[in-house]
């Protein structure tokens, strides 16, 4: 069965700098993956996805994620983080036709 | 745009009262998705649809049933509600087919089991 792991339950990050949330995830053959947000009492907005072709894929919202078969990680970037951008972000991993595996999510705090 | 409408923002029911959440989709979409959402434990998935009238557990079915009349509805029913369903619940929708596709997700609803 797959799995995801978000290790970083909180961060913050001073607004203008660069961001990283790491995911790793678990899965015998190459996976779909997901990254998501959520900002307050909303539901979950698709920021980007990977299932094939090229390793780094660019988002709404300015963000890219970089996927890396040898680390099973698929890490979600921004050079430049905006107070808006404070939310929880979730990454997911899904194989087949099968469900999708959240990840328990990391809450970005915007410090000014 | 996908639109998938949950009927409640916030719910307050009462132990042991039958409750229903409602959600409808837009897109003609095959596949529907139930999920409770709690701090700390991410989302869990409660039950899914692939068609009309099919049904699935997902992760955590204890408690709850779904119904699927019509494609683009797919409720979910806690047959005698307890103060440990006290939750924010998703519902999402995604288009048949491999796995690559999003799904799409509602803005929540927020149930509080007094």
């Amino acid at each position: 069965a797959q799995s995801v792991t978000q290790p970083d339950i909180h961060i913050t990050v001073s607004e203008g700098a660069s961001l990283e949330l790491r995911c790793n995830y678990s899965y015998g053959a190459t996976p779909y993956l997901f990254w998501y947000v959520q900002s307050p009492g909303q539901g979950l907005q698709l920021l980007l996805k990977y299932f094939s072709g090229d390793t780094l894929v660019q988002g709404i919202k300015g963000f890219e994620a970089e996927f890396k078969r040898s680390q099973s990680s698929f890490n979600l970037r921004k050079p430049s983080v905006h107070w808006s951008d404070a939310a929880e972000y979730f990454c997911a991993v899904g194989a087949g036709y099968s469900t999708l595996t959240f990840g328990k999510g990391t809450m970005l705090l915007v410090s000014p | 745009d996908v639109k998938v409408t949950q009927s409640s923002r916030y719910l307050v029911k009462r132990t042991g009262e039958k409750v229903f959440l409602e959600c409808v989709q837009d897109m003609d979409h095959e596949n529907m998705f139930w999920y409770r959402q709690d701090p700390g434990l991410g989302l869990r998935l409660i039950y899914f649809s692939y068609d009309v009238k099919m049904k699935e557990k997902g992760d955590i079915p204890e408690g709850y049933s779904v119904s699927r009349e019509k494609k683009e509805r797919f409720s979910l029913i806690l047959e005698s509600a307890s103060t440990n369903q006290t939750s924010m619940y998703l519902c999402a929708s995604r288009i048949q087919g491999d796995g690559n596709q999003p799904q799409h997700f509602g803005d929540g609803t927020r149930l509080s089991i007094l």
